[in-house]
C-alpha cells in the first residue's frame, strides 16, 4: 500500500511567488514525516523533519493529522530552490522502515 | 570530511553474476540503509541496519542481501542479479533512525 503520495510530478512557479509542494500520507499510528531535497548534481539531503518544527532555507512544513498531509511551503520562491523534492515517512510501527514519495520536480522561473 | 562512499559508481554486468556494492561511512553512525531509485517510483528502501549485526528488511528486499559486520560498512549483495534489478542505488547513514547522509549513488545495469 502506498504510504506517501506526492500528486505533482512537476511544479513550476515564478521567482518571488509562493510555492507549496503537496504531500499526503496513509498510515495508522504516529508517523514521522520528512522532506528531502536533491539539487542538480548534488546528493540527496534532508531538508526538514516535522518533529523539529524548523524552517530551513525559508521552507516550512506542518503536519496535519486530520488531513494526513505534510505540505512543504515557502512564501517567496528563489531560483536556487529548483530541485527534486521528496516527502518521506517513518514510523516505529513498521520497525523503522522508511517510505519515500515519488518526488516533485520544482522549477522556479526567473 | 564526513561522507558516505559507495563503490562502484557504475557497473554493467550480466544476469546471474554475483556482485557487491560497498558502502562505507566515516561518521560512526549506527543507522545505515539502502535504497533503489526507479523512474516514477521514487526511492524504495531495500534493507536497513540499526547497528552492528542488526539488519532488517525494507520495502523491497527480494533478491538482495546485506551484512553489517562493522559499524562503518554496509555492503549490498546481489547473489544472482536479474534485469529487473537495473536501477540507481543509494546508501545512507545517520545517528538516528532516518537517512540523513547519502552516498553519490551506484548505477547498476544488468543485462
Amino acid at each position: 500500500a502506498q504510504r506517501v503520495t506526492q500528486p505533482e510530478k512537476l511544479l513550476s512557479v515564478f521567482k518571488g511567488a509562493p510555492v507549496e509542494l503537496k504531500c499526503n500520507y496513509s498510515y495508522s499510528g504516529s508517523p514521522e514525516l520528512f522532506w528531502y531535497v536533491q539539487y542538480s548534481r548534488q546528493r540527496l539531503q534532508l531538508l526538514l523533519r516535522h518533529i523539529s518544527r524548523e524552517s530551513i532555507k525559508g521552507f516550512t512544513a506542518d503536519l496535519n493529522k486530520g488531513e494526513t498531509s505534510f505540505h512543504l511551503k515557502k512564501p517567496f520562491a528563489q531560483e536556487e530552490d529548483s530541485a527534486m523534492y521528496y516527502c518521506a515517512l517513518s514510523s516505529a510501527n513498521t520497525g523503522n522502515q522508511f517510505y519515500f514519495g515519488t518526488g516533485t520536480s520544482l522549477t522556479v522561473i526567473p | 570530511e564526513a561522507q558516505v562512499t559507495q563503490n562502484p559508481r557504475y557497473l554493467i554486468t550480466v544476469t546471474g553474476k554475483k556482485l557487491t556494492v560497498t558502502c562505507s561511512q566515516n561518521m560512526n553512525h549506527e543507522y545505515m540503509s539502502w535504497y533503489r531509485q526507479d523512474p516514477g517510483l521514487g526511492l524504495r528502501q531495500i534493507y536497513y541496519s540499526m547497528n552492528v549485526e542488526v539488519t532488517d528488511k525494507g520495502d523491497v528486499p527480494e533478491g538482495y542481501k546485506v551484512s553489517r559486520k562493522e559499524k562503518r560498512n554496509f555492503p549490498l549483495i546481489l547473489e544472482s542479479p536479474s534485469p529487473n534489478q537495473t536501477s540507481l542505488y543509494f546508501c545512507a547513514s545517520s545517528q538516528t533512525g532516518q537517512p540523513q547522509h547519502f552516498g553519490d549513488g551506484t548505477r547498476l545495469s544488468i543485462l
